[in-house]
């Protein structure tokens, strides 16, 4: 089967502008989770979906970051008002279940610049 | 919340030679501490686990070591090949992962 996708692989913006970054997680997959991973840097947990539970935002930088996920299913992270240090590589990653011990699931990134 | 420390940032070995890669976490509720290595431009790829009920684990290569009343881990990699050249990450999770900060594994011929 397919594994995690996301879309777009890349994307430029300008200072400013608000950009959306989608998820597709592995059919049957109840948890996701979106990551940022700036140059050279560790993976740094953003908001974690499992099932139809309200989400775990902790990880969220600002309140122009916010993320959904429709039907359980494919996730849309969306940065409002992008800044210069909102480049990064945005990962989206999927499990079984949100259970500790359920392997993650990485999907191919997504490298955001903005101008 | 839970705090990943990994050491060393960049490892340099010669082919054949060991490498170990260092973690120490913070919260001693974490449960399952798995490794993934992310090759230059892929994804990050789990490569062994190990959860808090176990020592030692091991997989041809690689084996992975648990010492909970210290809150380490390590990784360890015997006999490496040029192909094991990657970034390693080690993360703790008793629900959500937190990683550590990587580290970058040359293996030269």
């Amino acid at each position: 089967g397919a594994g995690v996708s996301q879309s777009p692989s890349n994307k430029v913006t300008e200072k400013g502008k608000d950009v959306e970054l989608r998820c597709d997680p592995i059919s049957g997959h109840t948890a996701l989770y979106w990551y940022r991973q700036s140059l050279g840097q560790g993976l740094e947990f953003l908001i974690y979906f499992q099932g139809n539970s309200a989400p775990d935002k902790s990880g969220l930088p600002s309140d122009r970051f916010s993320a959904e996920r429709t039907g359980g299913s494919v996730s849309t992270l969306t940065i409002q008002r992008t800044q210069q240090e909102d480049s990064a590589v945005y990962l989206c990653a999927s499990s079984f279940s949100g259970l500790a011990g359920n392997e993650q699931f990485f999907g191919p990134g997504t490298r955001l610049t903005v101008l | 919340g839970e705090n990943v420390e990994q050491h060393p940032s960049t490892l340099s070995v010669q082919e054949g030679d060991s490498a170990v890669i260092k973690c120490t976490y913070s919260d001693s509720a974490s449960n399952y501490f798995p490794w993934y290595k992310q090759e230059l431009g892929k994804r990050p790829q789990l490569i062994i686990d190990i959860r808090s009920n176990v020592g030692e684990k091991k997989d041809q290569r690689i084996a992975v070591t648990l010492n909970k009343t210290a809150k380490h881990f390590s990784l360890h990699i015997t006999e490496t090949q040029p192909e094991d050249s990657a970034v390693y990450f080690c993360a703790a999770s008793r629900g959500t992962l937190t990683f550590g900060k990587g580290t970058m594994l040359l293996v030269s011929p």
